[in-house]
C-alpha cells in the first residue's frame, strides 16, 4: 500500500475549473488505473493504462482526461466538462493481470 | 455489457456468527475474483482473491467459493468480530488485454458485540 501514493488528500473546485489529481506508484506495476466513488456506492472506472503512452477509457470518462508519460505516474485531470465531480477518487496499480492496489484517495469537493 | 451483482446490500450479524455475501457475474470468460474491505474513508484493501481453475480458497478466518457453472462466487467470514465491520466489494476480471476489475455495489457488514 506504501508504494501509491496520491495527492492531495483533499481537493477544492470552482464551477469551470479544471483540476489535476496526482498518483504515483514505485512499485514497478505496469498497470494503473483511475476510479471514482461516490457516497456508499461502488467503484466506476474512469481511465486505465496498460503501458506508458497508452491509455483507455473506462465506464465513465466523459469529463476526464489523462496522460502516461512515466511509468509511475498517472495524473487525471477533471475538466469543466464534468458537471458532477464531488467525489472520492482511488488511483490503482497492479502488474500484469495481478491484483490491483490501491492509493490513499482524493476527496475532491465543487464549491 | 459486463456486470457484477452482489448481495445483500448490508448485513448485520452478532459477533462470533458467520457472515456470507454472495456476488454473480456476467462475463463467462472472467477468471479473477477479488474481495475487497473498505473501512470508512479509507481506501479498499485486498483481502482474498481467487482464479477460475480453483473451486475453493481460504485464508484463517476468510473464504472464498467459486461455482463457474453458475457465475457465482461469495465470500465467507467465520467467528466475526468487530473489526470487520466494514464494506466489502466483490470484482470480476479477465485476466488478458484488458486487466479491467469489475467491482459490485458492495454489502456493509455491521458486527455487532
Amino acid at each position: 500500500d506504501g508504494g501509491i501514493t496520491q495527492s492531495p488528500k483533499y481537493l477544492f473546485r470552482k464551477e469551470g475549473q479544471n483540476v489535476t489529481l496526482s498518483c504515483e506508484q514505485n512499485l514497478n506495476h505496469d498497470a494503473m488505473y483511475w476510479y471514482r466513488q461516490d457516497p456508499g456506492q461502488g467503484l466506476r472506472l474512469i481511465y486505465y493504462s496498460q503501458i506508458v503512452n497508452d491509455f483507455q477509457k473506462g465506464d465513465i470518462a466523459e469529463g476526464y482526461s489523462v496522460s502516461r508519460e512515466k511509468k509511475e505516474s498517472f495524473p487525471l485531470t477533471v475538466t469543466s466538462a464534468q458537471k458532477n465531480p464531488t467525489a472520492f477518487y482511488l488511483c490503482a496499480s497492479s502488474l500484469a493481470g495481478g491484483m490491483q492496489y490501491f492509493g490513499p484517495g482524493t476527496r475532491l469537493t465543487v464549491l | 455489457g459486463e456486470n457484477v451483482e452482489q448481495h445483500p446490500s448490508t448485513l448485520s450479524v452478532q459477533e462470533g456468527d458467520s457472515a456470507v455475501i454472495k456476488c454473480t457475474y456476467s462475463d463467462s470468460a472472467s477468471n479473477y475474483f477479488p474481495w475487497y474491505k473498505q473501512e470508512l474513508g479509507k481506501r479498499p484493501q485486498l483481502i482474498i482473491d481467487i482464479r477460475s481453475n480453483v473451486g475453493e480458497k481460504k485464508d484463517q478466518r476468510i473464504a472464498v467459493t467459486l461455482n463457474k457453472t453458475a457465475k457465482h462466487f461469495s465470500l465467507h467470514i467465520t467467528e466475526t468480530q468487530p473489526e470487520d465491520s466494514a464494506v466489502y466489494f466483490c470484482a470480476a476480471s479477465r485476466v488478458d488485454s484488458s486487466y479491467k476489475l469489475i467491482f459490485g455495489s458492495g454489502t456493509r457488514l455491521l458486527v455487532r458485540p
